[in-house]
């Protein structure tokens, strides 16, 4: 198994452009996640996913969008890219059954800086 | 809704000696809490979860943390730092019970010195 899986690890935008973050998981999850992380500031969610066709807002959402087509894709849209979105992304996936909460598996992150 | 404290941004020990970073968390439900850390310029890796069963919870690398309801914390510990447990840990805690399904603390970085 790979894993969690992000492509492209650093990439830097300019003002106003648009990107697409790619997100795979092959453990069969449900669950997928975005999360953002600044320094200092811990983890901050911006959209997840309970499985294909699904997806819900986060805590910061703002300047983002996402899909979920399938069990194993999960991207995250930026459009017009701002200096504030500079910041490390990481996906993340999970299993959640009739228990609950399971363990997260987080991806190696993509590092973005808009200028 | 849940939310959690990481009471030090920083804690500095020095190899040999005990490691202990605090947690308090805060949940309108039963919580699951987890541990993750972060080595430099790595994604995030799973030390240890309580999810009610054991209140003493044994995790990787040889931590431990201790759920403790009535003081509503999960402080995470070790008998011996090493030089490669230098990291940021994130103390996390889960109910479900909103349109966040995990809330992370800010975070702890932990120095080991020689």
């Amino acid at each position: 198994n790979a894993g969690v899986t992000q492509t492209p690890k650093f990439r830097i935008l300019k003002i106003g452009q648009s990107m697409t973050l790619q997100c795979t998981q092959d453990m069969n999850h449900n669950y997928m996640y975005w999360y953002r992380q600044d320094p200092g500031m811990g983890l901050k969610l911006i959209y997840y996913s309970v499985g294909a066709g699904i997806t819900d807002k986060g805590e910061v959402p703002n300047g983002y969008n996402v899909s979920r087509s399938t069990t194993e894709d999960f991207p995250l849209r930026l459009e017009l890219a701002a200096p504030s979105q500079t910041s490390v992304y990481f996906c993340a996936s999970s299993y959640v059954g009739q228990g609950g909460t399971d363990t997260q598996y987080f991806g190696p992150g993509t590092r973005l800086t808009v200028l | 809704a849940q939310s959690v404290t990481q009471l030090d941004s920083h804690v500095s020990v020095s190899e040999g000696t005990p490691v202990l970073l605090r947690c308090n968390y805060s949940s309108s439900y039963s919580p699951s809490l987890f541990w993750y850390v972060q080595h430099p310029n790595k994604g995030l890796q799973l030390l240890l979860k309580y999810t009610s069963a054991a209140t003493l919870v044994k995790g990787i690398n040889g931590f431990e943390a201790e759920f403790k309801k009535s003081e509503t914390s999960f402080h995470l510990t070790k008998p011996s730092a090493h030089m490669s447990d230098a990291a940021e840990y994130f103390c996390v805690v889960s109910d479900y019970s909103g349109n966040t399904p995990l809330v992370f603390g800010k975070g702890t970085r932990l120095s080991v010195i020689a």
